[in-house]
């Protein structure tokens, strides 16, 4: 069984631009959470989507989006990057998405922002 | 609030030495779930444990074992005989009843096991 899927692994932007960080599932699972994994804050929960819905957020700011798509995959979208958003993001799946269960994670992608 | 707190930032053992990692949580939900979580070099996040905060049982695999006291917060982490492969950061996470995968991370501790 193929685990979670993130691409790209490793990208490098410059202050302004944006990023989209894409991240594929395990097969039947209709939850995606996003996390961010800095040295300094540590992981951070950006936010949870469930079948297309977003149902629960962290405290980022506007600049950090995302979707799901009806095949359960997830993109998340950063606008106007800033030098502190350096960081790995980490993408979790799960099959129902409740507080009990326990998250598939991938290996990340690591954005540097220059 | 919510919190987890992981005061070991690093901690360096000899093969075959016993560790225990501590994790101390703060909620003030009277259902939640404790977890660890395992993060070697390669990034992703694997799965150790799940407990919930009606189970106070403690939890032997392997070599692993966990030990849940509610009357102090805590939910530790002990690595019996420990290998060179152990060798990681380990997390500890809260989540709460109805929070959709909205899990609270400590702060991780780095586990060097030396041969």
């Amino acid at each position: 069984k193929a685990g979670v899927t993130q691409t790209p692994r490793y990208l490098i932007k410059t202050r302004g631009q944006q990023v989209t960080l894409s991240c594929s599932p395990i097969s039947g699972h209709r939850s995606v959470s996003w996390y961010q994994q800095t040295p300094g804050q540590g992981l951070q929960f950006l936010f949870e989507y469930f079948s297309e819905t977003q149902r629960n957020k962290g405290n980022f700011p506007g600049r950090f989006s995302g979707r799901q798509f009806s095949n359960s995959r997830s993109e998340m979208n950063v606008s106007t990057l800033e030098l502190g958003d350096s960081a790995l993001y980490l993408c979790a799946s799960s099959t129902s998405g409740g507080a009990s269960g326990e998250l598939f994670f991938g290996e990340g992608s690591r954005l540097t922002v220059l | 609030a919510q919190k987890v707190t992981q005061a070991q930032t690093e901690i360096s053992v000899v093969e075959k030495e016993d560790v225990t990692l501590d994790c101390v949580y703060e909620t003030r939900d009277t259902t939640y779930y404790l977890f660890w979580y395992k993060q070697p070099p390669s990034g992703e996040l694997v799965f150790l444990i799940r407990r919930n905060s009606f189970d106070e049982q403690n939890e032997i695999s392997g070599r692993y074992s966990w030990n849940f006291q509610k009357s102090t917060s805590s939910f530790n982490f002990t690595i019996t005989a420990s290998q060179v492969v152990d060798s990681a950061v380990y997390f500890c996470a809260l989540s709460e009843e109805g929070n959709f995968n909205k899990f609270y991370f400590g702060s991780g501790t780095k586990l060097n096991v030396k041969p």
